[in-house]
């Protein structure tokens, strides 16, 4: 069984770009939700998707946005990035809404 | 609203001797209570989970958490610590009020001794 992965494992942009980061879920699970990580916090929830709706979103701002594909794998898109979107992202993957979400390594983004 | 509280930002302890990382949470509904650990630049791993069965919850590893409603509290423990348990905790809150989405303490480092 293979589990939660992202890509790509690092990412360094500059203001004011656009970056897409990809998340695989685990076999057989149809809920993906993302959360950013700050250096030192823990990390807070952005929004999650189940059959490719959004299901749920977090206090983050509209150029956060997403996507779940019919194989259940994910996508989020930052626009116009800014200094304090430097984090790791990570992804989380479960069976049904409500379930124990399984976490992916994450993707470590810098802004500079 | 939901929240949680990790009573302890670092905690040390000697290789050998109990560990205790403290949680209090917050929320409207009867929540579920997770306890996931994170490795330096590892992604976050389930240590074990509360939904309302038994009150005292075992883990992988060798740990266990109880759910104290009275308290609202959800501390984890070990009776022995090892080296590999050094790492960073976090207790969870999950709240079917708010699509289930998780809702992270602060975190508590765990330092070992040897």
């Amino acid at each position: 069984e293979t589990g939660v992965t992202q890509s790509p494992t690092h990412l360094i942009k500059t203001r004011g770009q656009q970056v897409t980061l990809r998340c695989s879920s685990q076999s057989g699970h149809n809920t993906v939700s993302w959360y950013q990580q700050a250096l030192g916090q823990g990390p807070q929830f952005i929004f999650q998707y189940y059959r490719e709706e959004e299901n749920g979103r977090g206090n983050f701002p509209p150029r956060f946005s997403g996507l779940q594909f019919p194989n259940y794998s994910s996508e989020l898109n930052v626009n116009a990035l800014e200094l304090d979107d430097s984090a790791l992202y990570l992804c989380a993957s479960s069976t049904l809404v409500g379930d124990t979400q399984y976490f992916g390594p994450g993707t470590r983004l810098t802004v500079l | 609203a939901q929240s949680v509280t990790q009573l302890d930002s670092h905690v040390s302890v000697s290789e050998g001797t109990p560990v205790l990382l403290r949680c209090n949470y917050s929320s409207s509904y009867s929540p579920s209570l997770f306890w996931y650990v994170q490795h330096p630049n590892k992604g976050l791993q389930l240590l074990l989970k509360y939904t309302s069965a038994a009150t005292l919850v075992k883990g992988i590893n060798g740990f266990e958490a109880e759910f104290k409603k009275s308290e609202t509290s959800f501390h984890l423990t070990k009776p022995s610590a090892h080296m590999s348990d050094a790492a960073e905790y976090f207790c969870v809150v999950s709240d079917p009020s708010s699509a289930r989405q998780l809702t992270f303490g602060s975190g508590t480092q765990l330092t070992v001794l040897p």
